[in-house]
């Protein structure tokens, strides 16, 4: 079956680090692009960044760009989330999702499940 | 960053309805647009890409449409189950973005 799966919810207090992961299976890792998207309480999606895990070209989204680091581990077909410093404005949902192969019109067609991250 | 504007925000409808939702791009993206359904407490599910081409397993009920700046979800005949959110985005910049989505009521 092919899947992503989540590391579990978090509860950290501002200023602590933190790095979430997302395990892909089922398929070709290195081949599809890992995007992050953010979900904060009540609102809407946010698109965080990509990566590929074949070279680890990674692109952020301008309003994500120094807050987040994103990584991948080829491996272990993982994908990582990292945090510096934990402000409590980062308190969200953070799904990892693959890029269908298809082609650059194509969108996200396999999700993780979220992880839930709680900072106060 | 290309701004994805939808609309209504949200809508009431009642089963056997058709609903119609719009994606406005702030410029051209050619076809690089996606829909999602996302439930409550669940991950979006993709539904189409390309602006038109359904995903395998999404009913035929769910159709898009459009090209450049403007683009169409329809869903023909709206089933229980298709309450919920629904977002466009654009892989068209290298900055991908997300419209701010768009709820869909019971009426």
């Amino acid at each position: 079956e092919v899947q992503l799966v989540q590391s579990g919810g978090e509860v950290k207090k501002p200023g602590e680090s933190l790095k979430i992961s997302c395990k892909g299976s089922g398929f070709s890792f290195h081949r599809y692009w890992i995007a992050w998207v953010r979900q904060m309480p009540g609102k809407g999606l946010e698109w965080m960044g990509i990566i590929y895990p074949g070279d680890s070209d990674t692109r952020y989204s301008p309003s994500f760009q120094g807050q987040v680091s994103i990584s991948v581990d080829e491996s272990i077909n993982t994908a990582f989330l990292q945090w510096r410093s934990l402000k409590a404005s980062d308190t969200a949902i953070y799904y990892c999702a693959r890029r269908d192969d298809r082609g650059l019109a194509y969108g996200m067609d396999v999700w993780g499940q979220g992880t839930t991250v709680i900072v106060s | 960053d290309i701004q994805l504007t939808q609309s209504p925000s949200s809508l009431s409808a009642s089963v056997g309805d058709r609903v119609t939702i719009t994606c406005r791009a702030s410029l051209a993206i050619s076809s690089y647009l996606s829909w999602y359904l996302q439930k409550p407490g669940k991950a979006p599910k993709l539904l189409i890409s390309a602006a038109s081409s359904l995903q395998s397993g999404v009913p035929s009920r769910f159709s898009g449409s459009g090209s450049g700046t403007d683009f169409t979800l329809t869903i023909s005949s709206l089933q229980p189950e298709d309450f919920a959110t629904y977002y466009c985005q654009q892989s068209y910049s290298s900055h991908w973005t997300f419209g701010q989505g768009t709820r869909v009521e019971i009426k």
